[in-house]
């Protein structure tokens, strides 16, 4: 069956240490998402992307990158963690038909950085 | 896109019927109305969606009103699973493909 599977699914790291959050999907879906959800708050966009080398930046994106070099993977990127980046990450993809769309959750991975 | 307004949280009785509702007056003539619930801990789950017929899967349906100002997502019988937070959103297929998340509505279900 296809899915949509995050690594690692909890981490810990250090002020200042570069983390890199691994998505991938197998649903062969062009468009993928990176959120982070707070504790007892709603999900808000990093970043996305709509296909192969095609990145864009959402909501909240300072401190994070992606890239894009294939259709199953986009990678998120902490480029010196701070103890605000401390949230869980949540990756998603989606295709669209008929004019809307549909999105898909992995489980989500939880970062402490300390 | 539009904006969406729903209870922060509801009770239901596990086996009846639990109705959640979400106003988006603001909503236009080609912005669909999603829905989706997170249980704690996991990634948010696609429910349903509809543009202004209702709808019905087999989680739930969807009923919009004929003015499309208004929705009603009905669990026809509500189990311990099903608490969870349910977001409605409203999404133009024209403003791209990322969701926008508001509050929710916090359901309980209780035994």
């Amino acid at each position: 069956d296809a899915e949509i599977t995050q690594s690692p699914r909890h981490k810990i790291t250090e002020t200042g240490r570069q983390v890199t959050l691994a998505c991938h999907q197998t649903w062969n879906h062009n468009n993928m998402f990176w959120y982070r959800q707070d504790l007892g708050h709603g999900l808000r966009l990093i970043h996305y992307s709509y296909g192969v080398q095609d990145t864009n930046k959402g909501e909240v994106s300072d401190g994070y990158s992606v890239s894009r070099s294939n259709t199953e993977d986009l990678p998120l990127t902490l480029e010196s963690a701070a103890s605000s980046q401390t949230s869980v990450y949540f990756c998603a993809s989606s295709t669209t038909s008929l004019g809307a769309d549909t999105q898909y959750f992995g489980p989500g991975t939880r970062l402490t950085v300390l | 896109d539009a904006k969406t307004t729903q209870p922060p949280s509801m009770d239901c009785a596990e086996g009846r019927a639990a109705n959640l509702p979400c106003n988006h007056s603001t909503i236009s003539g080609n912005e669909y109305v999603y829905w989706y619930r997170q249980i704690h801990s996991q990634g948010p789950q696609y429910i349903i969606h509809g543009l202004k017929n209702n709808e019905t899967n087999e989680m739930a349906s969807l009923i919009i009103t004929e003015d499309r100002k208004s929705s009603t997502l009905i669990l026809p019988h509500a189990t311990l699973r099903d608490t969870a937070v349910y977001y409605c959103i409203v999404k133009s297929p024209n403003a791209g493909n990322m969701l926008t998340f508001g509050g929710g509505t916090r359901l309980m279900v209780k035994p």
